[in-house]
């Protein structure tokens, strides 16, 4: 089963407005992360949250984890058009830890 | 501080021959993990390697495929005898300790002909 799915797939606004992707997972786990792919290219690691945190924050980015729920959300606010990018969660779960399970991101498109 | 060193970044081969890809970790980290990516998808666990061992490769086919971390030089992940069906990306990732932080490389894009 996927560990680590993102919500919506694709998410298209204009510069300037917030964007919020979401992540849901099936097992507990260790940490989750967030990461961002421009097309093309390599993962840039954006947030580790540990599953004992709630929420954090990073410059615009914040992120939250709701264990009881086993989900996550990326918020990203005042989008920029560089803003445009894949963005993945990545969860370290309890037996297998070490490894991350991606699911297949969200496509973010930041209009000028 | 160098981060994650992948090699080549494109790597083109035809069916049947040997693909090597190497992975040179960020300076103190131990722990090296490989992923592969499909076009539209999100990265597929591949295995994890720490110095010299192999800890989780339960991602990795069970035939054509290995990986290697000795304890002096790069990762290696090889594929013998391509097919297609190996096109993809392969990243390599690494990390100081376990549970952390994956920092990941360039990638290598693999087309086999």
């Amino acid at each position: 089963s996927q560990q680590g799915e993102e919500d919506p797939q694709a998410l298209s606004i204009q510069e300037g407005e917030n964007a919020t992707m979401n992540c849901s997972y099936k097992t507990s786990i260790n940490n989750l992360q967030w990461y961002r792919q421009n097309s093309g290219r390599g993962l840039v690691h954006l947030i580790l949250i540990r599953s004992n945190e709630r929420e954090k924050h990073s410059g615009r980015l914040r992120v939250t984890l709701d264990t009881s729920k086993k989900s996550s959300s990326l918020l990203i606010t005042a989008s920029r058009a560089a803003d445009t990018a894949s963005y993945f969660c990545a969860t370290d779960a309890g037996t297998n830890a070490g490894k991350s399970t991606f699911g297949d991101g969200t496509t973010l498109t930041v209009k000028p | 501080n160098a981060g994650v060193m992948q090699n080549p970044r494109h790597l083109v081969r035809r069916r049947g021959q040997e693909a090597r890809l190497r992975c040179s970790p960020m300076k103190g980290h131990s722990h090296v993990y490989w992923y592969r990516q499909l076009p539209e998808e999100g990265l597929k666990f591949m295995v994890y390697l720490q110095k010299e061992n192999i800890i989780d490769e339960s991602g990795m086919p069970k035939e054509r495929f290995s990986a290697e971390f000795p304890k002096e030089g790069p990762s290696i992940l090889r594929i013998q005898q391509v097919v297609r069906g190996d096109s993809a990306a392969y990243f390599c990732a690494s990390s100081p300790h376990r549970q952390e932080t994956q920092y990941f490389g360039p990638g290598t894009r693999l087309l086999v002909l």
